[in-house]
């Protein structure tokens, strides 16, 4: 069975201090990770795909990479409206639907 | 609208009652899925549709949940009989991609809360 855990449950950092968010994965099979976003109140919103290890992508201030055990979600110098939970899911060989980790829950102060 | 609706965005029912949740798809979009994330949990997966078919109805709870879609388009997620544990936010998502790969784009959700 497919298996997605994220650490920490929840992060806080000052605005401007660079940080990551780590997801770890068993699965059978991957055929994708990926990275949402969520504010409260709302759908999650997508971030970013990997398909396999040594793949990295970036968008603003955030950077994901991949190995075959874990993904990283890299925060450099955060601000106040990067706060959100950070989901990590996977896609493998075992079925349709994307296996999410219960999330990461950052804050980012002033 | 160019993103995945979902009506109403709030439900409040009485124990035992059945409820309809609606969601509306991006236009072409061929894979349609419902997820349930309840106060504490990951997001967990119900149902799977590929146009109007459904081949992965793995994650439904219980017979009380049923879904089906139209036109390859709209869907509609029924709970009968509703009970307090069916409180959660419910969560539809289209992806171009079927089977599970490609980015899947979320709705805002339907907020139940059973009484």
């Amino acid at each position: 069975e497919d298996q997605v855990t994220q650490s920490p449950e929840a992060l806080r950092l000052q605005e401007g201090e660079s940080s990551s968010l780590n997801c770890s994965y068993t699965v059978s099979g991957l055929r994708g990770l990926f990275w949402y976003r969520q504010d409260p109140g709302k759908g999650p919103e997508f971030l970013f795909t990997l398909y396999s290890a040594g793949e990295e992508k970036e968008k603003e201030r955030l950077k994901a990479t991949l190995t075959k055990k874990e993904s990283f979600l890299h925060i450099t110098a955060p601000k106040p409206e990067d706060s959100a939970t950070y989901l990590c899911a996977v896609n493998s060989n075992s079925g349709y639907a994307l296996n999410f980790g219960k999330g990461t829950s950052l804050l980012v102060t002033p | 609208g160019a993103g995945v609706s979902q009506s109403p965005s709030n439900k409040v029912t009485e124990k035992g009652k059945d409820v309809e949740l609606r969601c509306d798809p991006i236009s072409g979009h061929t894979a349609l899925y419902w997820y349930r994330q309840s106060l504490g949990q990951g997001l967990e997966f119900l149902i799977y549709f590929q146009g109007n078919s459904a081949p992965d109805k793995s994650g439904l709870p219980s017979d009380r949940f049923s879904a089906e879609r139209t036109g390859g388009s709209v869907s509609t997620l029924t709970i009968q009989r509703t009970q307090q544990e069916d409180s959660a936010v419910y969560l539809c998502a289209s992806s171009e991609s079927t089977g599970g790969l490609g980015e899947q784009f979320f709705g805002p959700g339907t907020r139940l809360t059973v009484l």
